[in-house]
């Protein structure tokens, strides 16, 4: 089976640094994405790492380390619209299907 | 503009009975995908296709089934046998072979059963 797991809730404060971590079991492996999804809204692709290392896209990166099966998402100079829950999700042994964790939601206080 | 729409935005489902949720594209994707999404729970994949005429089942197809007679069209039947279909519906779509596969979801259909 697959299997992601990420933490339920993390809390910081505007102007941090917050990392939201993702450990991943699966039988297969093309990648890791993070989404983000607001309250009652849709997910909107954040990052995408198809080999080992760090993708930066401006206050947002991303790590990646296949050895390990764990990534991260990592925001800087929080501010509060990045309240809401952050998603890991891979493809796995089906290329053609994507598996998500059961998401973080951050709490972005002032 | 290009997007994923989803209608209705709320929809209510009576005992016994079968609804049709709506998902159009004009990204011009060859993949869609349909998710299940409980209160505080990630996404659960239902069905995808990845070509017209051609879909497969997810991780929880039981109690739905889904139609691909046009690219840019990807319903979802939400049948009686689903007992417990109270959930928020999301719709995907994405290109194929470019290795990336960013997925572009629609805003969503929340069902709700009378």
């Amino acid at each position: 089976g697959q299997s992601l797991e990420q933490p339920s809730e993390v809390t910081a404060v505007e102007g941090a640094i917050v990392q939201i971590n993702c450990t991943y079991q699966t039988s297969g492996f093309y990648g890791l994405s993070w989404y983000q999804q607001h309250d009652g809204g849709a997910p909107t692709f954040l990052s995408y790492n198809g080999l080992d290392g760090l993708e930066e896209t401006g206050r947002f990166s991303s790590f990646l380390s296949r050895s390990d099966s764990y990534g991260y998402l990592l925001l800087q100079e929080l501010q509060m619209k990045d309240s809401a829950s952050y998603f890991c999700a891979v493809r796995g042994d089906n290329f053609n299907k994507f598996y998500f964790g059961s998401g973080t939601k951050l709490n972005v206080k002032p | 503009d290009g997007g994923i729409t989803q209608s209705p935005k709320y929809l209510f489902r009576k005992e016994g009975q079968n609804v049709t949720l709506s998902c159009e594209q004009n990204l011009n994707h060859d993949a869609m995908y349909w998710y299940r999404q409980d209160p505080g729970q990630g996404l659960r994949l239902i069905y995808y296709s990845q070509i017209v005429n051609d879909f497969q089942k997810g991780d929880i197809a039981e109690g739905y089934s889904v139609s691909r007679e046009k690219k840019e069209s990807f319903p979802l039947t939400v049948t009686s046998a689903q007992k417990n279909p109270t959930a928020f519906y999301l719709c995907a779509s994405s290109m194929t072979g470019t290795g990336r596969e960013t997925q572009y979801f629609g805003p969503g259909t929340r069902l709700l059963v009378l």
